[in-house]
């Protein structure tokens, strides 16, 4: 079956320290992975993609397929990345699957 | 890109009624889903709409309970019937629209709908 999953609902860091927000996977064929953001009182948006392996607003991360992981990291968290976290698995096409979410607060 | 738009944004309905929830995507996109979200939940899929054929329903949704109609490429709805106060929830219309050379998801506002 297709899941993701995020084991933590909540996730409290202070300003500057790393971030590490976790997505384990579970799907049969290859996998594309993505992370969305939704910011308060804004609309759910794309943050980054596997395929893609870029770095954005200093996010990265990294499929491993051996581990079926796909985290999310950023070295030095900001008070404005505080948000809802959202790692979803395009499975067969066009069906997205989204994880339960992990909201991040960064402390000041 | 794409930019989504729903009416309406909220509303506070009694339950045994139905509301309509329409989506309105500035751009022509062939594939465009419902979600719904409920409270402290993540996104779950409810159907995909496209142009010109029937809805096709996720697992534990229906036709009879939500009927989508997708009547053009930039448009749909989807109807909450005989509502009941599970129906609560935040509904999404999300769209799969060509950025730079691929296809990324985009969201809609949501509607949140209260039952009671």
């Amino acid at each position: 079956a297709q899941r993701v999953t995020q084991p933590e609902k909540l996730l409290s860091v202070f300003k500057g320290a790393p971030v590490e927000l976790k997505c384990n996977y579970s799907y049969s064929g290859s996998p594309e992975l993505f992370w969305y953001v939704q910011y308060s009182r804004q609309r759910l948006q794309l943050l980054l993609r596997h395929i893609s392996r870029e770095s954005i607003k200093g996010f990265t991360a990294d499929l491993n397929k051996g581990e079926t992981s796909f985290h999310l990291k950023k070295p030095f968290a900001q008070e404005e990345d505080s948000a809802m976290y959202y790692c979803a698995l395009k499975a067969g096409g066009f069906k997205t699957i989204f994880g339960a979410g992990t909201r991040l607060f960064v402390k000041a | 890109s794409a930019v989504i738009s729903q009416k309406p944004s909220r509303d506070i309905c009694q339950r045994g009624t139905s509301l309509t929830i329409q989506c309105q995507v500035d751009s022509q996109v062939t594939m465009m889903f419902w979600y719904r979200q409920q409270p402290g939940q993540s996104l779950t899929l409810i159907a995909t709409a496209n142009q010109g054929s029937e809805a096709t329903y996720e697992s534990g949704f229906v036709i009879d309970k939500f009927p989508i109609s997708r009547p053009n490429l930039t448009f749909s709805t989807l109807t909450v019937s005989n509502m009941s106060p599970e129906d609560s929830s935040i509904y999404l219309c999300s769209v799969e629209a060509a950025d730079s050379g691929t296809y990324e998801q985009y969201f809609g506002p949501g509607t949140r709908l209260t039952v009671t």
